[in-house]
């Protein structure tokens, strides 16, 4: 069956520390990839994504992302973590048997402390 | 930004009651959907519509009715909800199938 798997649900770093969300998938077939950020009253809000070519993906306000196909791994990352990047945090992957769907992960609360 | 707009933002209704929700994108877009948020649960998709024709449903009750009348709307009608059906309802739309999906601020409902 596909998933995603999103380890932690909740990740605590300090201000200007670098930070890492975790996200694994299980799909047959090369994977499409997809990270999202909610703030709070707000929808989902696309950061990045991985379709193909270099594993190492960047996307908005700093964020980037790893693809490593050995590891079916998929995290996010940032070098320096801000208060403001205080959030819901969703990685998700294209349903391989219906490519109208994403198939998301339970989230994971990135809290940034000063 | 993202392009998705959802209204009302805030409904609160009593279970007889019947209303519906709006989601416009002038984005272009070709798909369309409704998530159910609920809290400590996972996002869990209701319906998805693709050149506005209905591809999905996901077992969702018949209490809600999606209904979308051009690429550009998407509307879910309610009708004798319970209050499990309080949450968070996000609508969202996509181009192609390899574009990421974009999500309007949703429509945060609560059942009395």
């Amino acid at each position: 069956a596909q998933s995603v798997a999103q380890p932690e649900d909740q990740v605590n770093v300090a201000e200007g520390n670098p930070l890492t969300v975790k996200c694994t998938y299980s799909v047959s077939g090369n994977p499409y990839l997809f990270w999202y950020v909610q703030y709070p009253n707000r929808g989902l809000q696309f950061l990045l994504k991985y379709i193909t070519g270099d594993n190492l993906v960047k996307g908005s306000y700093g964020f980037e992302a790893e693809f490593n196909k050995s590891q079916t791994s998929f995290h996010l990352k940032k070098p320096s973590a801000l208060v403001s990047d205080s959030a819901l945090y969703f990685c998700a992957v294209r349903d391989m048997d219906d490519t109208d769907k994403l198939i998301f992960g339970t989230g994971t609360r990135l809290q940034v402390f000063p | 930004e993202t392009g998705v707009t959802q209204t009302p933002r805030h409904l609160v209704m009593g279970m007889t009651n019947k209303k519906s929700l709006k989601c416009e994108q002038h984005l272009g877009h070709n798909a369309m959907y409704w998530y159910k948020q609920s809290a400590k649960k996972p996002l869990e998709l209701m319906f998805v519509y693709n050149f506005k024709e209905q591809t999905e449903n996901n077992s969702v009750p018949s209490r809600f009715s999606p209904e979308c009348p051009n690429s550009s709307h998407l509307f879910l009608h309610l009708h004798t909800l319970q209050p499990e059906d309080s949450a968070l309802y996000l609508c969202a739309s996509r181009s192609a199938n390899n574009q990421p999906q974009h999500f309007g601020d949703g429509t945060r409902l609560s059942i009395l």
